[in-house]
């Protein structure tokens, strides 16, 4: 089945730190890159969608020059959390999705982001 | 009109019984009904999903029924099993940009 890599899985940084996430299609090219957000116990929430080679479009009330996305290749897209604080902490999760075949979302397996 | 709402927040079952999650949404633009089973400290992964020309779609134990009128769709988990014990969740797929709207999630325990 489609395969979603995420790394890291796990990063802990001090406050004002830029950390970058990595989200790659392992399988199939993702014409379509969506990243979340989730609160413990809490449902996804969408932060943003990237498609190839364009900018990304962001849900309202996200900070775009906060979380900068990167989908530059078909198989690859970057958040990047930019000078990071304690509140940004959060477990982050991207997915992809290849259009062209009419397939459903696959998710990584999320990256929790600790803030110190 | 975006939302869709999921119940309950929170269930607990034998082993070898059922569980049942229900969901509802108010777009008809809605076209695509995935469900999503995630275990703690990992990214969702897709159960089943079913469409709405369709009411009902079951692969192995796991089933969803799909009512159309009522804007209505939910999961059968038949002869659950400790190990089906994760966090549920539903969404909607209806947008050009083929987002999901999820509900809020139901946790699942399944007692032996």
């Amino acid at each position: 089945g489609a395969v979603v890599s995420q790394h890291p899985s796990w990063v802990i940084c001090k406050s004002g730190t830029s950390v970058k996430i990595e989200c790659r299609s392992l399988d199939f090219q993702a014409t379509t890159m969506f990243w979340y957000r989730q609160f413990p116990k809490q449902s996804l929430m969408l932060m943003a969608t990237s498609n190839e080679g364009s900018k990304a479009t962001y849900e309202q009330g996200v900070e775009k020059d906060k979380f900068l996305i990167n989908h530059a290749s078909l198989t690859l897209s970057t958040l990047t959390v930019t000078s990071a604080h304690p509140e940004d902490s959060s477990f982050y999760i991207c997915s992809a999705l290849d259009r062209s075949r009419n397939q459903p979302q696959h998710f990584g397996d999320g990256t929790r982001l600790s803030i110190l | 009109q975006q939302q869709v709402k999921q119940s309950p927040q929170s269930l607990i079952v034998q082993k070898g019984g059922i569980s049942i999650i229900n969901c509802a949404y108010e777009n008809t633009a809605f076209d695509y009904f995935p469900w999503y089973q995630q275990f703690p400290g990992k990214g969702p992964a897709l159960l089943i999903a079913i469409r709405p020309d369709v009411s009902e779609k079951k692969e192995g134990r796991f089933t969803i029924s799909f009512n159309k009128s009522a804007k209505q769709f939910s999961l059968h988990i038949m002869d659950s099993q400790p190990g089906d014990s994760a966090t549920y969740f539903c969404a909607a797929d209806g947008g050009s940009q083929g987002n999901l709207i999820f509900g809020k999630g139901t946790k699942l325990s399944v007692k032996p």
